[in-house]
């Protein structure tokens, strides 16, 4: 079965301190893994898309990795900041279909 | 530029009544997709479109029903609703399907959502 798994389910961390989210999955053919933010009754925002060749790839202070053989990726966050609080949810792309999403991280940075 | 856009923004139907949501994606792109998200999950796939027709479909009931229009924009559909159906719909629009087999898919963004309640 297609599935993506997160971990931790939710995280509380101080502002300034760094995190990083897990991701699993057992999707297949693979195209890419996506990362997205999502704050409270809003819509995702892509963070970070990455194809098979990709290890890893940034975007301001978030760094995401993908290891495709054992199919983990993660999420590091660096010195965050109370904007940062929200659901993180990894994506994995179906070669040929649709989006897959797992249940997501909800981070909540206080100060 | 304008973002993807939904309409309605709440929503509050009884059970058995039917609802249409609707979408406006971003000027340029031609591909529509429809998610449903329950509160304390990811985003379920329900329908993607491009071009007008239908690329994917996701396990959904028939009550779910869905059409893209010349414009682009879509619509979706749900008939005789259910308690269960009660969520947050979310419409992502992109240049191309992510089904077309790039590698590295095109990125897809995402409106607002409507928020449906059904009692």
């Amino acid at each position: 079965k297609n599935q993506v798994e997160q971990s931790p389910q939710s995280l509380i961390i101080l502002e300034g301190k760094n995190c990083t989210l897990q991701c699993n999955y057992t999707v297949s053919p693979f195209s890419n893994l996506r990362w997205y933010k999502q704050d409270t009754g809003r819509g995702p925002v892509s963070l970070t898309i990455m194809t098979f060749s990709e290890n890893t790839k940034s975007n301001g202070r978030y760094t995401a990795t993908l290891d495709a053989d054992t199919k983990q990726s993660s999420l590091h966050i660096t010195a965050s900041q109370l904007s940062d609080s929200a659901s993180y949810i990894c994506v994995v792309n179906q070669a040929g279909t649709a989006l897959i999403f797992g249940k997501g991280t909800t981070l909540s940075v206080s100060s | 530029d304008a973002g993807v856009t939904q309409s309605p923004t709440h929503l509050i139907k009884t059970r058995g009544q039917h609802v249409t949501l609707r979408c406006s994606p971003i000027s340029g792109h031609k591909s529509v997709s429809w998610y449903q998200q329950v509160l304390g999950q990811g985003p379920q796939f329900i329908f993607q479109y491009y071009e007008k027709e239908e690329r994917g479909r996701g396990n959904f009931p028939d009550r779910f029903s869905a059409r893209q229009f010349p414009n682009y924009s879509s619509e979706l559909n749900v008939n005789a609703l259910l308690l269960g159906d009660s969520a947050l719909y979310l419409c992502a629009s992109s240049l191309v399907g992510v089904d077309r087999g790039r590698r590295d898919g095109y990125e897809q963004y995402f409106g607002p959502g409507t928020r449906l309640t059904v009692t």
